[in-house]
């Protein structure tokens, strides 16, 4: 199994741009997470799925949108990037009744 | 609102040592906790978990211990190795019931930076 993957590992978008970060896994997790990571914090939940076609809102939602079609994948997208979004984002999955998750390596986003 | 703390941002600790990294939570209802540990460009990865039944668990080389009187939990790793330096975090799925889910969501704390030197 991969487990979880990130792509791009690296980007670099101007304000006002738009893009999507990728997540995958292979495991057959019903859950999957967003999290981005700024330096010196922990991580904070941007938004989750518990299955496919069931999405909700983290602790920081705003100025992205997700949506889960398939169990494997769980896109994160950003609209409209602003520097205020210049972070770390980690995907992770679990399996259903199970808190351990599984983390992907990582998306460096840097917005100018 | 709900946290989950960490005492010290940094331990520096000599190789062989035993090292002993703390959480504070402030939730009472918390009932399951998870130690991840993140090496520098990667992702974090599980150490470790302990629900509220137990007081301590342990596991290779590491054991956590779990106070709910005073709403504090530690990670002990004994026999530091330079593999060990990482960012540690506690993560609380939130406060469910016994026997319930976070459903893919966890509060993490902010870290502690374990350096472990040769």
């Amino acid at each position: 199994n991969a487990g979880v993957t990130q792509t791009p590992k690296f980007q670099v978008l101007k304000t006002g741009q738009s893009m999507t970060l990728q997540c995958a896994q292979d495991m057959n997790h019903e859950y999957m997470s967003w999290y981005r990571q700024d330096p010196g914090m922990g991580l904070r939940l941007i938004h989750y799925s518990v299955g496919a076609g069931i999405t909700d809102q983290g602790e920081v939602p705003n100025g992205y949108n997700v949506s889960r079609s398939t169990t494997e994948d769980f896109p994160l997208r950003l609209l409209s990037a602003a520097p205020s979004q210049t972070s770390v984002y980690f995907c992770a999955s679990s399996l259903v009744n199970t808190d351990t998750q599984y983390f992907g390596p990582g998306t460096r986003l840097t917005v100018l | 609102g709900e946290s989950v703390g960490l005492h010290l941002p940094t331990l520096s600790v000599q190789e062989g040592d035993n090292s002993i990294i703390n959480c504070a939570y402030s939730n009472s209802a918390s009932d399951y906790f998870i130690w991840y540990k993140q090496e520098s460009g990667k992702g974090p990865q599980f150490i470790i978990d302990i629900r509220s039944n137990m007081d301590k668990r342990q596991g290779q080389r590491v054991t956590v211990l779990l106070n709910k009187t005073v709403k504090h939990l530690s990670l002990q790793i004994a026999a530091t190795q330079p593999g060990d330096s990482a960012v540690y975090f506690c993560a609380d799925p939130g406060g469910l019931a016994a026997g319930g889910t976070s459903y893919g969501k966890l509060t993490f704390g902010q870290g502690t930076i374990l350096t472990v030197h040769p």
